[in-house]
């Protein structure tokens, strides 16, 4: 079983709409949890981070995180052809004196005008 | 992007070269991270330093040769490399002391190709 999980996508949706970006994660210590944002040939870009079950928001974006299942998701409402990108899902794991982030494969987004 | 600053941002480079990579942080941070990433495949962390000791060093070939002269700068020094070992690099800062591991930031990385 891989450490992190996502959809591999690419997903794609109609602008105006409601995407939604799944990851599941393996460590049930994790307790930070991060979503990046990746433009094609640029670096990734922190957009959200989550600590507690439930959700976050910050504009157009919501992380929703469930410790229980081991599930965090990241939405977009009101999509707009600029969040076309890959979505990186990184769980921090304890490891040694502190912990270290496991990034996913990534979710490529594709948001259609 | 200008938080953190990496230098060169594209580099070639034959199997028996040697070259160093920079990165640079303006953000007060206490910890750097190398990471590489391949098409297709997720970022790996490669070193870490914290408090410009190194924390981690997660089983890289030692043609790979990390050096961190401060909390500001980090260096990753490459010889005899690999075609495999073409990739991005990606230079990162994040703040923590005892815990150096939460919410990091990305250099824009150098594109390296090995020929």
């Amino acid at each position: 079983q891989k450490e992190v999980e996502q959809n591999s996508g690419p997903l794609s949706v109609p602008e105006g709409a409601i995407a939604s970006l799944n990851c599941t994660y393996s460590d049930r210590g994790s307790q930070s949890f991060f979503w990046y944002r990746q433009y094609s040939g640029k670096s990734p870009e922190l957009i959200m981070s989550i600590y507690s079950n439930g959700d976050k928001e910050d504009g157009r974006f919501t992380a929703q995180l469930n410790k229980a299942s081991q599930y965090v998701s990241l939405l977009i409402r009101d999509s707009q052809p600029s969040d076309s990108a890959t979505y990186l899902c990184a769980p921090k794991v304890i490891y040694n004196q502190g912990g270290k982030l496991i990034f996913g494969q990534g979710t490529e987004l594709s948001v259609k005008p | 992007e200008t938080g953190v600053t990496q230098t060169p941002r594209h580099l070639v480079m034959g199997m028996t070269n040697k070259k160093s990579l920079k990165c640079e942080q303006h953000l007060g941070h206490n910890a750097m991270y190398w990471y590489k990433q391949s098409a297709k495949k997720p970022l790996e962390l490669m070193f870490v330093y914290s408090l410009e000791e190194r924390v981690e060093n997660n089983s890289v070939p030692s043609r790979f040769s990390p050096e961190c002269p401060n909390s500001s700068h980090l260096f990753l020094h490459l010889h005899t490399l690999q075609p495999e070992d073409s990739a991005l690099y990606l230079c990162a800062s994040s703040q923590g002391t005892s815990r150096p591991w939460g919410e990091q930031y990305f250099g824009p990385g150098t594109r390296l190709t090995v020929t």
